[in-house]
């Protein structure tokens, strides 16, 4: 099965700093999705790439897939207090299908 | 547009009580899941229906969990008896083409 390691478990990052959180796949990605959770919440979808060398756009969170579509890294600039949370990646083989997560990166802001 | 509803939001029972979960999913989302999330984990999916038919309940402990979707809407998860290892977030997720949306959670503590 598609193993899913992020990079890294936990970062803690001064208000107005830049940074990135990695999610490596041991196989192929067809579909890679990038969601938020906050403490005893439900995950809220933030992107999804299907193409090689995709990258996306939501405020000040980028995604991008590389050209092999085995790693994908989100990006944040200038954080603030509301991106804390936990941010986990998600693969399916397509169609949604035997979707798996990876562990997830627990990001604290500090103001 | 509601998202999708789960109930309870948190959950207290003593070992071998039975427990159920409810899910009420994105109005026209054909699609359900649900998932199981330990503790620092990312989701685990249980099983994955397609309106009404269980099509994926390969992770799915079936000699103490069991689901239901009556009418290809409402999810009903039901565990029993309950074991201290079934503690955990366990969500409910609706899809209707290529991203799923999720629910709260219910957070079961077995004691």
């Amino acid at each position: 099965s598609q193993e899913l390691e992020q990079s890294p478990q936990s970062l803690i990052v001064q208000e107005g700093k830049n940074l990135t959180i990695n999610c490596t796949s041991s196989k192929t990605l067809y579909g890679l999705y990038w969601y938020k959770q906050k403490y005893g919440e439900g995950l809220i979808f933030l992107m999804m790439l299907q193409k090689g060398g995709e990258e996306k756009s939501h405020e000040k969170i980028t995604a991008k897939l590389d050209e092999k579509k085995q790693q994908s890294s989100l990006h944040i600039t200038a954080s603030q207090p509301s991106h804390a949370g936990i941010y986990l990646c998600g693969a399916d083989k397509g169609g949604l299908d035997d979707m798996r997560f990876g562990a997830g990166t627990r990001l604290t802001v500090k103001p | 547009e509601a998202g999708v509803v789960q109930s309870p939001r948190y959950k207290i029972i003593e070992k071998k009580q039975p427990v159920a979960f409810w899910c009420n999913p994105i109005s026209g989302h054909n699609t359900l899941y649900w998932y199981r999330q330990n503790l620092g984990q990312g989701p685990e999916l249980l099983i994955r229906y397609e309106n009404e038919e269980a099509v994926d309940d390969s992770q799915l402990p079936k000699d103490r969990f069991s689901a239901e979707r009556l009418k290809g809407v409402d999810s009903t998860l039901k565990i029993q008896p309950a074991e201290l290892g079934d503690s955990a977030v366990y969500l409910c997720a609706s899809s209707l083409r290529d991203t799923q949306y999720f629910g709260p959670g219910t957070r079961l503590t077995v004691l």
